[in-house]
């Protein structure tokens, strides 16, 4: 398996602030590096695909990039409704994987 | 708009076997593309992925699990079901069901998982 490591494994942000976490594959992925958001109590919801292609209806505020191992999610002038966990996860092999999450607290 | 809604058990014992149901609406297992994974998620911890099945009956298994799992789907009844023998306390989590996109990006094709089910927690306990 391809294992996915994030970092920071969580952080303490404000409203308006920028954060920005990294996923670093054990392995190249090319682009095939997936972003979620899951807030307490709900199920995931994709944010980005193709690294840093943003899903349907979700603010430009979110940003994906990065090739082969490394890899960031941005957000930018972050609102209280981003306060959340966030998961990477590869999609290049036949058996995906997810990073452990970092949370984004205030 | 696409839903999946998850049913099954709530409490296994240990040793026992897992059968969950995923019911999908807005989407039809016989459409070519079509894709339905499961993941699922212990209490404060990370996601793990499964399984995923394809409207061509092509099926995809975690590796650490392949021996528990079976994943099958009943195009009639528009419903996913996966199937974990030997369940362990350790199992304890909620279980998601997930339908799959894939994005054709010039020649490559980038997959997620797009419609998520609400999840439903199996908790194993004697």
């Amino acid at each position: 398996d391809i294992q996915m490591t994030q970092s920071p494994s969580s952080l303490s942000a404000s409203v308006g602030d920028t954060v920005t976490i990294t996923c670093r594959a054990s392995q190249r992925i090319s682009s095939y590096l997936n972003w979620y958001q899951q807030k307490p109590g709900e199920a995931p919801k994709l944010l980005i695909y193709g690294s840093s292609r943003l899903q349907s209806g979700v603010p430009s505020r979110f940003a994906g990039s990065g090739s082969g191992t490394d890899f960031t999610l941005t957000i930018s002038s972050l609102q209280p409704e981003d306060f959340a966990r966030y998961f990477c996860q590869q999609s290049y092999t036949n058996s995906w994987t997810f990073g452990q999450g970092t949370t984004v607290d205030i | 708009q696409i839903t999946l809604k998850e049913s099954g058990p709530t409490l296994v014992k240990p040793t026992q076997t897992l059968t969950l149901t995923c019911t999908l609406s807005g989407v039809s297992l016989s459409t070519s593309g079509v894709g339905v994974g499961w993941i699922r998620q212990p209490p404060g911890k990370t996601l793990e992925w499964l399984a995923l099945i394809f409207w061509n009956d092509e099926k995809r298994y975690s590796p650490s699990l392949r021996s528990r799992l079976t994943i099958t789907k009943d195009t009639s009844k528009n419903e996913v079901v996966l199937t974990m023998t030997n369940m362990d306390p350790v199992d304890t989590g909620t279980y998601f069901c997930a339908h799959r996109i894939s994005y054709h990006i010039g020649d490559t094709y980038y997959s997620g998982l797009d419609y998520w089910g609400q999840g439903t927690l199996v908790t194993v306990s004697s």
